[in-house]
């Protein structure tokens, strides 16, 4: 079984609809959280980042972390085609720059 | 300012061959990390460096690989002898101080092992 489970994908909504992306995890360590977004043949760049349970608001985008159930969301509101990437959640037992534990991405697709 | 830069951007080698994989940090980023990511995969640990010292190799998958950092700032990846499950996208990561900083990726080295 991985740390992290993600399902792939891929998800196709039309623009302006709300996303919804979640991440399950098995290890109760895992204290900071993170979302990336991955366009193609580039690499990852951070999103979203939150320490222990709770939700993180930044313009479009809401991290929720559910510490007790192991379950992570992500959600974009107003969904534009730009958002059309990959979206990868991260976890750490310590701190963002520390190793990093990823999940396997989900293909999300924004039909104008 | 320019960002984690990596080279080359493809290579295709042939199984057994050796590969050196190059990455170069943002000017005055300490902390340095190589992952890498197979097709449909998240990216996977394999080292990071504190300065010139490997600060956690627990990601390399064997004793093939190998990477280095002399001067503290460029670092290369080593692959010996090649295998075909070598074949995936090499990313590079560089953080100013590696405790809390966010990471910042690089456009990553496509290997192919024929």
């Amino acid at each position: 079984q991985k740390e992290v489970e993600q399902d792939p994908g891929p998800l196709s909504v039309p623009e302006g609809a709300i996303v919804s992306l979640n991440c399950t995890y098995s290890n109760s360590a895992f204290q900071y959280f993170m979302w990336y977004r991955q366009y193609s043949r580039k690499g990852p760049e951070l999103l979203m980042y939150t320490y222990s349970s709770g939700n993180k608001e930044d313009g479009r985008f809401t991290a929720q972390v559910d510490k007790s159930s192991k379950y992570i969301s992500l959600f974009i509101r107003d969904s534009q085609p730009s958002d059309s990437a990959t979206y990868l959640c991260a976890m750490s037992r310590h701190s963002s720059a520390s190793k990093i534990i990823f999940g396997s991405g989900t293909r999300l697709s924004i039909r104008p | 300012g320019a960002g984690v830069s990596q080279t080359p951007s493809n290579k295709v080698t042939e199984k057994g061959k050796y590969v050196e994989l190059r990455c170069d940090p943002i000017s005055g980023h300490t902390a340095l990390y190589w992952y890498r990511q197979s097709l449909g995969q998240g990216p996977e640990f394999l080292i990071y460096f504190q300065g010139t010292g490997a600060a956690d190799d627990s990601g390399l998958p064997n004793d093939r690989f190998f990477a280095v950092r002399p001067e503290g700032s460029v670092s290369t990846l080593k692959i010996q002898r090649t295998e075909r499950g070598d074949s995936a996208v090499y990313l590079c990561a560089s953080s100013l101080a590696g405790t809390g900083d966010e990471q910042f990726f690089g456009p990553g080295t496509r290997l192919t092992v024929l």
